[in-house]
């Protein structure tokens, strides 16, 4: 099985951008895998911010978004706000059926 | 509004069985991709078995043979049945509706003796 590959952890400070990438063990990521991207807080269910690369749900901020960087997909947060202090989660789906998420990034905002 | 709502977990003794629900409103089960996501204590997101449109299932290795992934499209509800319940299976279960990404609140489901 692939195994998703995420950094552990980030450090952004208020207002600024930081990039969160999401790598896969059998190559390139690509729209094909239909990368997604979730937020989760502490006791509460993920939230999808990012489906399909690069579509935003009406409920994400503005301030994100998402692409292909590099062979990955990522997540870019522009203008860091305290409440965006968060574990962030990607997700791929591969050509034999088959789902995997990546171990998370736990984002501080310092 | 688009709703997914679990059901079905609690405490469960070791080698015994449960069956998860998700219950669907604002939103067709049989036309979307429908995803059991489960979550150990203080762990990452686990990805465990999903159901096509098309009705083709699929599933992680670590739950194959024990789970089997459902749908009533009449009660447009989601099921995950469990069996030979394992301490390591202790973990909140969530759906999640693809392509769009909603998901519900969870069902926690413990296994101990």
């Amino acid at each position: 099985q692939a195994v998703v590959t995420q950094e552990p952890s980030l450090t952004v400070s208020p207002g600024g951008t930081v990039t969160l990438t999401c790598g896969s063990s059998t190559g390139t990521v690509t729209s094909g895998h239909y990368p997604y991207w979730f937020q989760q807080k502490p006791g509460q269910a993920p939230m999808t911010l990012i489906y399909d690369t690069s579509n935003k749900h009406s409920w994400a901020p503005a301030r994100f978004s998402g692409s292909l960087r590099g062979g990955k997909a990522a997540l870019t947060l522009s203008g860091a706000q305290p409440e965006d202090e968060a574990e962030y989660y990607c997700l791929l789906s591969y050509s034999d059926g088959r789902v995997v998420f990546g171990g998370g990034t736990k984002l501080t905002v310092l | 509004e688009v709703q997914l709502v679990e059901s079905g977990g609690g405490l469960i003794q070791p080698g015994g069985s449960l069956r998860l629900s998700c219950a669907a409103s604002g939103f067709t089960v049989s036309s979307n991709y429908m995803n059991w996501v489960r979550q150990a204590p203080g762990k990452g997101l686990k990805w465990v078995s999903i159901i096509h449109p098309s009705g083709d299932t699929y599933y992680a290795d670590t739950v194959k043979g024990r789970f089997t992934i459902s749908r009533d499209n009449s009660r447009n509800t989601l099921y995950l049945e469990i069996n030979s319940l394992r301490t390591e299976d202790t973990a909140v279960y969530y759906c999640l509706g693809a392509p769009i990404g909603v998901w519900g609140q969870g069902t926690k489901v413990t296994v101990s003796s």
